[in-house]
């Protein structure tokens, strides 16, 4: 079965600080990676995602994330978070090609302070 | 477009009592999925579908159903409700070769 590890349950910057967010992830084969965010009393959206080709992904509101299969990661990176970005970040995977839905990482819950 | 669509948003039961969770999408996608959102543990798969007339368990499916008689709506049953169901389900649906899901706004639901 896969599974996904973030490094962080809860990270705490200040405005303008540099974000990574650690991912792992266990399956051994063609693997999709996403991102998603959930503000408070939201649903979540989909940051970014990773299917083949480009390492380094691009998101939105100046996101980023780099696939290193030697190293089963897919961190999330921001250069300069702002107050806005203060939500809950959830990493996941899913078998190349499989039906059978996403598996989560149990989410980083960020707080960016003013 | 709408999107995905649950109702209702919020809702208390009490122990033994049954409910649906509806949930809709109006993407045509072939995928849906039922997830269950705890606190610190992220989300677990209930159930998913790959298509009309086709359900499947997911890693934490006991104590619901499911059924999938159109592609637009997969509903989630719970018979007897327990405390444990206490949580936030959010239903989502992807397309047959994509695999990005979206997801809708959440049940809050308590079981008292």
């Amino acid at each position: 079965a896969q599974s996904v590890s973030q490094h962080n349950h809860h990270v705490i910057l200040s405005e303008a600080a540099s974000l990574e967010l650690g991912c792992n992830y266990s399956y051994g084969g063609t693997v999709n990676l996403f991102w998603y965010v959930q503000y408070p009393g939201q649903h979540l959206q989909l940051l970014l995602k990773y299917f083949s080709g480009d390492p380094l992904v691009k998101g939105i509101k100046g996101f980023e994330a780099e696939f290193i299969k030697s190293k089963f990661s897919f961190n999330l990176r921001k250069p300069s978070v702002q107050w806005s970005d203060t939500a809950e970040y959830f990493c996941a995977s899913r078998s190349g090609g499989g039906a059978d839905g996403l598996t989560f990482g149990k989410g980083t819950h960020l707080i960016i302070q003013p | 477009n709408a999107g995905v669509t649950q109702t209702p948003k919020f809702r208390i039961l009490k122990i033994g009592q049954s409910m649906t969770l509806q949930c809709t999408q109006d993407m045509n996608h072939n995928y849906m999925y039922w997830y269950r959102q705890d606190p610190g543990m992220g989300l677990k798969l209930i159930y998913y579908s790959v298509g009309a007339g086709i359900t499947d368990k997911g890693e934490v499916p006991n104590g619901y159903n499911v059924s999938r008689s159109t592609t637009e709506d997969f509903p989630l049953r719970l018979e007897l409700a327990a405390p444990s169901q206490t949580s936030v389900y959010f239903c989502a649906s992807s397309s047959l070769w994509g695999a990005e899901a979206f997801f809708g706004q959440g049940t809050r639901l308590t079981v008292v």
